[in-house]
Formats: C-alpha cells, structure tokens, sequence
C-alpha cells in the first residue's frame, strides 16, 4: 500500500536554529506534495505544496520544501525558526491518477521551539 | 462564513455508547471527508463523500458509519464504541476531490474517549 513516511515524530530546537523535517512517500506514479501545519488548538492549514516545475517551493512563513524524485522526498526546511513555529507538521501526498483524488497523510512530526 | 464546523468538540462515552459526530461546511463543497489522528499514526481516512449522495471507505473504516445527509453536512457515527477509537477526529472539505490540490479545508476537530 502506498504510504507516507515521517521518520522525525519529535523535533526540539532552539529559536534560530535551523530546521529540516524528513518525508518520503511510497508510489511510483506522479503525485502531489503538501505540508500541512497544526498549531496547538488549531485546525491543519496548508503550507506549502508542489506539483511540478521547480522542485524547490516556497511557502507561508518562510517555510520552504525541495522535492527529490529520484529518492521520493519532499523535505520541509526553514533556516531560522521562532518560538511561534512550534506545531505539528504533516506531509502529505495526493496519489493522482487512482481514481478519487484524496490526500494521504504522514505520521506527523511534534516540533517544539524553546525561546 | 464559518469554513468546517464539527460537533461536538470534546466527548467522553462508555464502551458500546454509540453516538454521531456533526460535520457542516457553508462553502458549497461537493466533497468532504472524515479523518482520525492518533499519535504516531498521523491522520488516516475514514470514509469519504465524493458528493451529495455518495460515500465511500477510506483507509479505516471499520467501527464507523457515515451519512452524507446534504450537501452541507457529512456526519460520522459510532454504533457501539471501542477503546481503540479514542482519537481525534477531523472533518474536511474540498469544492471537488481535484480541489484537494489546492486546499483542503479542516475542522477544528472532536476529541472523543471512549472508556
């Protein structure tokens, strides 16, 4: 079955700190890319997403992505976070050409920044 | 215009309870989609509604039933309620599964324990 693989489930860093949250997926055929965030109390919202062109996209916050086709990567990164990007992070993937288009979610990764 | 609206938010039931969560969204969205988080496993889908009138399982749909009652509302039900469905459940919607690409809109989600 086609899956999503998030192999960082608890991140903690300092303010400043660099960042860089691990996805890969499982499926051969083309597909989607989507990072979506959770803030404590709140509802998922969309990052950031890739379908194709440049492999590097940038998103909401400063947040940006690089897809990797040749290793199924889409690895979030931000070089300097802030206390207020403590969250919980999804990658997610849309598997198209399977019939109905639904996204498939990672396990998600808990990021804690300290101030 | 309120998005994803679920109720209730936080709910506490007895093994064998049954009880239905309530999903509406005002965005006139044809399709919409239940999902459970849990730690470590990230969110999985439960069931689906491509549209008004059609409902379909998703990854983990055993336990659950679902009605897609209009357009506007997509609810959840557990007939007789297990320990291993505590979770967090989240509702979403898209105008059309292909307008998961763009955005796909959640709820704020029900906390549900079931004891």
């Amino acid at each position: 079955a086609q899956s999503v693989s998030q192999h960082n489930h608890h991140v903690i860093l300092s303010e400043a700190a660099s960042l860089e949250l691990g996805c890969n997926y499982s499926y051969g055929g083309t597909v989607n890319l989507f990072w979506y965030v959770q803030y404590p109390g709140q509802h998922l919202q969309l990052l950031l997403k890739y379908f194709s062109g440049d492999p590097l996209v940038k998103g909401i916050k400063g947040f940006e992505a690089e897809f990797i086709k040749s290793k199924f990567s889409f690895n979030l990164r931000k070089p300097s976070v802030q206390w207020s990007d403590t969250a919980e992070y999804f990658c997610a993937v849309n598997l198209l050409n399977t019939g109905f288009q639904k996204l498939v979610f990672g396990t998600g990764t808990r990021l804690l920044v300290s101030p | 215009n309120a998005g994803v609206t679920q109720t209730p938010k936080f709910q506490v039931l007895k093994t064998g309870q049954s009880m239905t969560l309530q999903c509406a969204q005002d965005m006139n969205h044809n399709s919409m989609y239940w999902y459970r988080q849990d730690p470590g496993m990230g969110l999985r889908l439960i069931y689906y509604s491509a549209s008004e009138g059609t409902t379909d399982k998703g990854e983990v749909p055993n336990g659950y039933n679902v009605s897609r009652l209009n357009k506007r509302e997509f609810s959840l039900r557990l007939e007789s309620a297990a320990p291993s469905q505590t979770s967090v459940y989240f509702c979403a919607s898209s105008f059309t599964d292909r307008a998961i690409n763009e955005k796909l809109f959640f709820g704020s989600g029900t906390q549900l324990s079931v004891l």
